[in-house]
This record gives structure tokens, sequence and C-alpha cells, in this order.
């Protein structure tokens, strides 16, 4: 099976500085990444993805995630951290199970509770 | 539009109760999934459904039935829960669950259910 880790329970950093939250993955052939964000009492959000293509991707809200194969890292970043950006970051990774065929699902990191103040 | 819908926000119900959750999307998602979360912990799936059958089951207790009337409503039908059950209760959509599987999966905002 896929997995991804997210090292950091919590990341803190104050409104203007960068903010980096954390993934390295473990898969077996082509990582298909994602990225979501969840506010409190609210559903995931999508911020990007990395399928294939240059290692740097730019998603929604001013986030960008960088992939490094030899590090296995698919790190979240954003130059100018807001006080706004405070939430639930996971990562996660397209996963398969013996038994599904060719079906899908994704398998998602522990997550990172982000916290920036003002 | 990237919009998953849930009904109700919110519902509180007895062990010996019965209700259901519904959740609808527009964008022609032939995908769709339920997933259970705990306060701060990543989404748990349930079920998948793949063009209106169901094709993942994460061996989740018969107490939640899922049911998909056609392409855009998912029902997640609940009797006989335990308060172990309260939880976020998650719906998302995406293109498809085939296809290498990198689809994007949108998410609803979520039914948060207290099992009294």
């Amino acid at each position: 099976a896929q997995s991804v880790a997210q090292p950091e329970d919590q990341v803190n950093v104050a409104e203007g500085n960068p903010l980096t939250v954390k993934c390295t993955y473990s898969v077996s052939g082509n990582p298909y990444l994602f990225w979501y964000v969840q506010y409190p009492n609210r559903g995931l959000q999508f911020l990007l993805k990395y399928i294939t293509g240059d290692n740097l991707v730019k998603g929604s809200y001013g986030f960008e995630a960088e992939f490094n194969k030899s590090q296995t890292s698919f790190h979240l970043k954003k130059p100018s951290a807001l006080v706004s950006d405070s939430a639930l970051y996971f990562c996660a990774v397209r996963d398969t199970k013996e038994g599904w065929s060719n079906d899908y699902k994704l398998s998602f990191g522990a997550g990172t509770t982000v916290t920036v103040r003002a | 539009d990237t919009e998953v819908t849930q009904t109700p926000k919110h519902l509180v119900m007895g062990m010996t109760n019965k209700k259901s959750l519904k959740c609808e999307q527009h964008m022609g998602h032939r995908a769709m999934y339920w997933y259970k979360q705990k306060a701060k912990k990543p989404p748990e799936l349930m079920f998948v459904y793949s063009y209106e059958k169901l094709s993942i089951n994460e061996s989740v207790p018969s107490r939640f039935s899922p049911e998909c009337p056609n392409s855009s409503l998912l029902n997640l039908h609940l009797h006989a829960l335990q308060p172990e059950d309260s939880a976020l209760y998650l719906c998302a959509s995406s293109r498809s669950i085939r296809d290498r599987g990198t689809d994007t999966q949108y998410f609803g905002p979520g039914t948060r259910l207290t099992v009294l």
C-alpha cells in the first residue's frame, strides 16, 4: 500500500513569514500526491496535486508544493502566511488495495495543524 | 463549480432512531464517496460508488447503509447507531475512481452527527 507521513503535528508561524508543511511519501510506482486544507467544522478543500510534469506545483490561495523524488517529499509552501491560513492540512496519496481491480482511493496523512499568529 | 452539498449540517439521534444523510453534486462526477472523520484525524473511507454501483465497502458495519439513487445523489441511511459513531460524515465526488486514480476528490461541508 502507498502511504504518506506528515512528521509535524503542529506548525506555528508569524503572519507574513514563510509557511512550510512537510509531507513524505512511500509508494511503488509513480506517486500521485494531493494537498487538502480543512478549516474548523468544515469539509476538506482541495489545494493542489502532483501527477507528472513540473516539480513545483501551484495551487489555490497562494499555496505551492515542491515534489522531490530523491527525498520522497511533497512539502506545501506559502511565501507569506496569513492568519486566515490557520487550519488543518492533509497530504494524501493515490492508493489501491488488493482485490480492488482498477479502483483507487486516497490515503491521508495524519494531518498538520497550522497556527498563524498575528 | 466544484460544489458538493450535504444535508443536514447537524444531526442528533438516539440509538434506536433511523435517519438519513444526503449528498448532492451537479458536476457530472461518476464516483461518490462517504467518509467518517473524528476530530483532528484524517478522513476514513467508508463507501465508494462508481457509476451508481457500490464499488468499495471498507468493512463498514451494517448499521450504515449507503444508497445511490442516481448519478447526482448519494444517501447514507443510519439505524441503531452507537455513541462511538458520533463524527463528521463527509461526502466527496470525483470524475472517476479509475483512470489512474488521479482525479481530484471534491468534498462537501459534512454532517456533524451526534449519537446519544
